[in-house]
């Protein structure tokens, strides 16, 4: 059973579009990540939040923006989707002690037409 | 130094075979080390972590070498399951963890 959710699975969009990928956490887990990987690929930070109205940008350049309202749920939006944004979105999350390691959701794949 | 550098492989070994993969870090102040393996197309899951003084959990063996900076997986008696990849992950000095690129395995029968 998964103690972190992620919606929509899969998703196909027009250019231009807004869309906002849910992310929800069962666990109480304070810190909250969201990562994208192309197939194959090494996984980029985008995102992260160490707790309830505090986010911070990750490695890599992204033009998404992240809430972080409720512990439990960590949404990302992309304002204007672009093929460029085609890729899986992974988010993940874990508890305050660095000695624990990240939970992954099962992703989104997103494919902008 | 990179902050995290893996072999990508691909790994092509038999069945039964022994195999490792090493993986090296550039925090040396690091005190959180894990491997996860990747099957194609889904999320990493948390294989295992990585103690100071070595840690086995089955076939599975994981071992952390802090002179010379890198955490090692041997996986014994190789199943046609194991075949995926694996990622060498490290507490950076951010607070967040650093995944390697992934070792890619494929155990043929």
């Amino acid at each position: 059973e998964a103690d972190i959710y992620q919606t929509p699975r899969y998703l196909v969009i027009g250019t231009g579009k807004k869309i906002t990928l849910e992310c929800s956490q069962t666990m109480g887990h304070d810190k909250m990540y969201w990562y994208q990987q192309d197939p194959g690929m090494e996984l980029h930070l985008i995102h992260y939040s160490y707790g309830v109205n505090s986010t911070e940008k990750g490695d890599l350049s992204s033009e998404s923006t992240v809430s972080r309202i409720r512990t439990e749920h960590f949404p990302l939006t992309l304002e204007s989707a672009r093929p460029s944004h085609t890729s899986q979105y992974l988010c993940a999350s874990s508890p305050a002690r660095e000695s624990y390691g990240y939970t992954f959701g099962s992703g989104t794949r997103l494919t902008v037409v | 130094r990179k902050e995290v550098e893996q072999d990508p492989g691909p790994f092509n070994v038999p069945e039964g075979a022994t195999v490792a993969f090493n993986c090296t870090y550039s925090n040396s102040a690091s005190q959180s080390f894990f491997w996860y393996r990747q099957d194609c197309r889904k999320e990493p899951k948390l294989l295992m972590s990585v103690y100071s003084s070595g840690n086995e959990d089955g076939r599975f063996t994981a071992q952390l070498n802090r002179a010379s900076q890198y955490i090692s997986l041997l996986i014994r008696d190789s199943k046609l399951s194991d075949s995926a990849t694996y990622l060498c992950s490290y507490g950076g000095s951010q607070g967040n963890l650093i995944f390697g690129k992934g070792t890619k395995l494929s155990v043929k029968p």
